[in-house]
């Protein structure tokens, strides 16, 4: 069984499109994470939801929206998407502030034409 | 927020060579991971180590937490360890990872 799984591995579309990303854990853990990373392979945190509960939004444009819908499952919706937000998401889930150890999924590249 | 630096940034070994990557911070931190992205772009964890030593095959991990270094050691090293090793850090209590550039590791036959 996989941990930590989203989907769709890849996302291909056309600008002012939108789209969603969905993820699902089976470890149990309380928190969950999307993940943002670029052309340089440089990786930096979006969201973070703790017990469903949005604990971070960084600075990411209000075109991103996550939701959760319970503790197992945290998806991102884009809307009005552009060239720009093509990169690798990657959602991830951990126990919580204590024991944060980070399990990730396999990730979903989005390429925005 | 805590800053993240990995050394070197590319890593080119011959298979069999040993190596050694380095992670600095700029801060306290209460989770230390290691992780591998293979060429497929999946992110596998190698080492949670927010201090003392872990080994798992040919690979350990040392984590100075008061001098603020972790390192990561590749022994006999095989062409499937080539991929992109990356550091992060969380300070605690802040439900985020914070990511080191990474080291691009090439393992030739």
């Amino acid at each position: 069984d996989t941990a930590v799984s989203q989907t769709p591995k890849y996302l291909v579309t056309q600008m002012g499109n939108d789209k969603s990303i969905k993820c699902e854990q089976n470890l149990g853990h309380d928190t969950m994470y999307w993940y943002k990373q670029d052309s340089k392979k440089f990786l930096k945190i979006m969201f973070s939801y703790n017990n469903k509960e949005l604990i971070i939004n960084e600075t990411v444009p209000n075109r991103f929206s996550p939701k959760s819908p319970d503790k197992a499952h945290l998806n991102l919706h884009i809307n009005s998407l552009e060239l720009g937000d093509s990169a690798v998401y990657f959602c991830a889930s951990s126990q919580g502030a204590t024991k944060n150890e980070a399990f990730f999924g396999q990730g979903t590249r989005l390429t925005v034409v | 927020g805590i800053q993240v630096e990995q050394s070197p940034p590319d890593l080119i070994l011959q298979e069999g060579a040993n190596s050694t990557l380095r992670c600095n911070f700029s801060d306290s931190v209460n989770n230390l991971q290691w992780f591998h992205q293979n060429p497929w772009g999946q992110l596998i964890n190698l080492f949670y180590i927010p201090s003392g030593t872990k080994q798992n095959g040919r690979l350990s991990a040392t984590t100075v937490a008061t001098e603020r270094y972790s390192l990561l050691y590749i022994s006999s090293s095989q062409t499937t360890d080539s991929g992109v090793y990356f550091c992060a850090v969380d300070d605690g209590g802040d439900y985020k990872l914070s990511f080191g550039a990474g080291t691009t590791v090439t393992v030739r036959a």
